[in-house]
């Protein structure tokens, strides 16, 4: 497709247990980045992608969190153990320019509720 | 470090109206970008204006518009003609510009959000 695709749109599971959340963007997009939305929320970055560079991890909040891309193409969020306060919603945003010069564009996210 | 404030957290008028949401942030750096984007319930975030740091015009895409204003640290969102479409949370966003030899991400700095409801 011509957008960001996220999967799955809605993940619930119990505490304690990992997920994978996935996130393809949009083709030709050397740049991708993952937020974090809590409940009435705005965003907080987590991780950046830029090509074949080292990845921004500035913004995992525990080391039960991590990230994956292979190239410039699908990433992965990992969340291990996973704790109640991990629900909210997962977006993933692809840029053609690490700055501001073109802008993100955005997935629908995906919705993680903890049990 | 980059702060983003929305001050109104709900809004709401009759369609057709003009609605104006609020947005401050605080920055030492001179050159940046802002945003204003739109989160429906869908959950995507449509990106609605982007207006540069260093262009004193304010920025204009159909019924919306924005307030530019450096000096105070401003960056208000205009909607004309406001439609039942219009219904969504906006969030006011603010990036560097990027810096030739820096690594690493620029990130985007969101405020909290402002919940704007377009009544029949």
């Amino acid at each position: 497709g011509a957008g960001v695709s996220q999967s799955p749109s809605n993940k619930v599971t119990e505490k304690g247990k990992d997920v994978e959340l996935r996130c393809d963007p949009i083709s030709g997009h050397t740049a991708l980045y993952w937020y974090r939305q809590r409940l009435g929320q705005g965003l907080e970055f987590l991780i950046y992608f830029q090509g074949n560079s080292a990845p921004d991890k500035s913004g995992l909040p525990s080391d039960r969190f991590s990230a994956e891309r292979t190239g410039e193409s699908v990433s992965t969020l990992t969340i291990q153990r996973t704790q109640q306060e991990d629900s909210a919603v997962y977006l993933c945003a692809s840029s053609s320019d690490r700055g501001g010069n073109q802008p993100q564009h955005f997935g629908d996210g995906t919705r993680l509720s903890i049990l | 470090a980059q702060t983003v404030t929305q001050s109104q957290p709900e809004m709401s008028v009759q369609e057709a109206e003009t609605v104006t949401l609020s947005c401050t942030y605080d920055t030492s750096e001179n050159n940046y970008y802002l945003f204003w984007y739109k989160q429906p319930p869908s959950r995507q975030m449509i990106l609605v204006i982007r207006q540069e740091a260093y262009k004193q015009q304010n920025a204009t895409e159909n019924r919306f518009s924005v307030n530019f204003q450096k000096a105070a640290k401003s960056f208000s969102l205009k909607i004309s003609d406001s439609q039942l479409g219009d219904t969504a949370m906006y969030f006011c966003a603010f990036i560097k510009s990027l810096e030739e030899g820096i690594q690493g991400a620029q990130k985007l700095v969101f405020g909290q959000g402002t919940r704007l409801t377009i009544n029949p």
